[in-house]
């Protein structure tokens, strides 16, 4: 059974950072492209960012709100992909969602994980 | 980057309607078009990839088509379990990008 796990979410101040981890299950982790995707309080939902495989240069993708100041990373020997989150701003708070993409290239998601709350506030 | 526009943005209906929900690209997506199902307080769930193809596991009441910018999810007999909000999205070019939703209520 394919199974997403958030993790590390919480409360932190404007222009602090935090890392939030995605444990993988299930399935061969390291054959698929990974994301993640939030989704502010009472809002619809926004994709965050993307890596690749290995295959693939272990390359990203980055929503433009977010690039500068998230890093997506994936350590295929722990199963776990990451998201650092730096100089986090107020309308960063939100539900982050990792999503499993099927295959490569122009690939759907199929599993999501369940998410974990970031709140940005002082 | 591609808008994509969801219409309506709630509607109402009852157990046993049809309901059809539409959504239209800025431009052409060459049918790299996914729809996912969302109930409060959970994660998305993924129904249909590639405008018309059912994710595994995914009841056949739920059916996707369209090509180029128009597509539509249709729900053949709404059921209970069925009232949700559901979004379409984009997977042909980044930023990959998402309808602003529809919430299908109870009439």
């Amino acid at each position: 059974e394919v199974q997403l796990v958030e993790s590390g979410g919480g409360l932190v101040q404007p222009g602090g950072s935090l890392r939030l981890s995605c444990a993988a299950s299930g399935f061969t982790f390291s054959d698929h492209y990974m994301d993640w995707v939030r989704q502010a309080p009472g809002k619809g939902l926004e994709w965050v960012g993307r890596t690749r495989k290995k295959a693939n240069g272990y390359t990203t993708e980055y929503a433009a709100s977010v690039k500068g100041r998230f890093t997506i990373s994936r350590d295929d020997s722990k199963n776990s992909l990451y998201l650092q989150m730096n100089s986090l701003k107020t309308e960063d708070t939100a539900v982050y969602y990792c999503t499993r993409a099927a295959g490569a290239g122009y690939t759907p998601w199929d599993y999501w994980g369940q998410g974990t709350l970031v709140t940005v506030s002082s | 980057d591609i808008q994509m526009t969801q219409s309506p943005s709630s509607l109402s209906a009852s157990v046993g309607d049809r309901v059809t929900i539409t959504c239209r690209a800025s431009h052409g997506i060459n049918n790299y078009l996914a729809w996912f199902q969302q109930k409060p307080g959970k994660a998305p769930k993924s129904l249909i990839y590639a405008a018309s193809s059912l994710q595994s596991g995914v009841p056949s009441k739920f059916s996707g088509s369209g090509s180029g910018t128009d597509f539509t999810l249709t729900i053949s007999s709404l059921q209970p379990e069925d009232f949700a909000t559901y979004y379409c999205q984009q997977y042909n070019d980044y930023p990959l990008t998402f309808g602003g939703g529809t919430k299908v209520e109870i009439k």
